[in-house]
């Protein structure tokens, strides 16, 4: 199986900060990764999938890179409503494998 | 605009059974892929199963095969899961979601999803 490793498990930062998140596979997964935003008491929310393709709706401040391994999303300037968890998914190879998430909080 | 409404979820024994119901609606439901997915409490998000058009292929995670069935009624855009032998560990928050295919045979993302419907296995 694929394991998926998020990086840092949580992260406390400003608005208007600059925040990349970082998740790792375990394998070679090419550009087989999506993102996923969680916010409590709301369904999750795709951001971006296949790397860095931007889902229709999600603000350009979004954007994800990597290919192989190692992947980001970083987001450029964080807004209040951006404090949430965020998960990577590999959809390279069954079973689809989620990472642990990170938690971005408020500074 | 998609929509989709999660209902079945509730309080069963463990050994028990539920069915969950997704009804959706706002977009081809035939022309997509539907997934089940959960979140148990204090944990991350699982990929559960997966149903392709026609209903082919189908996919199960290894911690529900065997136990639980995926289903889909085109006539009715809806997706199922029966669940069967449920455990404590079945306990979780069960999200229905649109699934996109990007690459044949791989590249699964979710890209719509419903509100959950709590599943809570308890004696």
């Amino acid at each position: 199986d694929i394991q998926m490793t998020q990086s840092p498990s949580s992260l406390s930062a400003s608005v208007g900060d600059r925040v990349t998140l970082t998740c790792r596979a375990s394998d070679s997964i090419s550009n087989y990764i999506n993102w996923y935003q969680h916010r409590p008491g709301t369904a999750p929310k795709l951001l971006i999938y296949a790397a860095s393709n931007l889902q229709s709706g999600v603000p350009s401040r979004f954007s994800g890179s990597g290919s192989g391994t190692d992947f980001t999303l970083t987001i450029s300037s964080l807004q209040p409503e951006d404090f949430a968890t965020y998960y990577c998914q590999q959809s390279y190879d069954t079973p689809i494998t989620f990472g642990q998430g990170t938690r971005l909080e408020i500074k | 605009h998609e929509r989709l409404v999660e209902s079945g979820g509730g309080l069963v024994k463990p050994g028990g059974s539920l069915r969950l119901s997704c009804a959706t609606s706002g977009f081809p439901f035939g022309d997509y892929y539907m997934s089940w997915l959960r979140q148990a409490p204090g944990k991350g998000l699982e990929w559960l199963s997966h149903i392709g058009t026609f209903d082919t292929p189908i996919y199960y995670a290894d911690s529900v095969k065997g136990r639980f069935t995926i289903s889909r009624d085109d006539a009715s855009n809806s997706v199922y899961l029966q669940m069967n032998s449920l455990r404590a560990e079945d306990t979780a928050l069960y999200y229905c979601a649109r699934t996109v295919m990007w690459q044949y045979g791989s590249g699964w993302y979710a890209d719509s999803w419903g509100q959950g419907t709590q599943v809570t296995v308890s004696s």
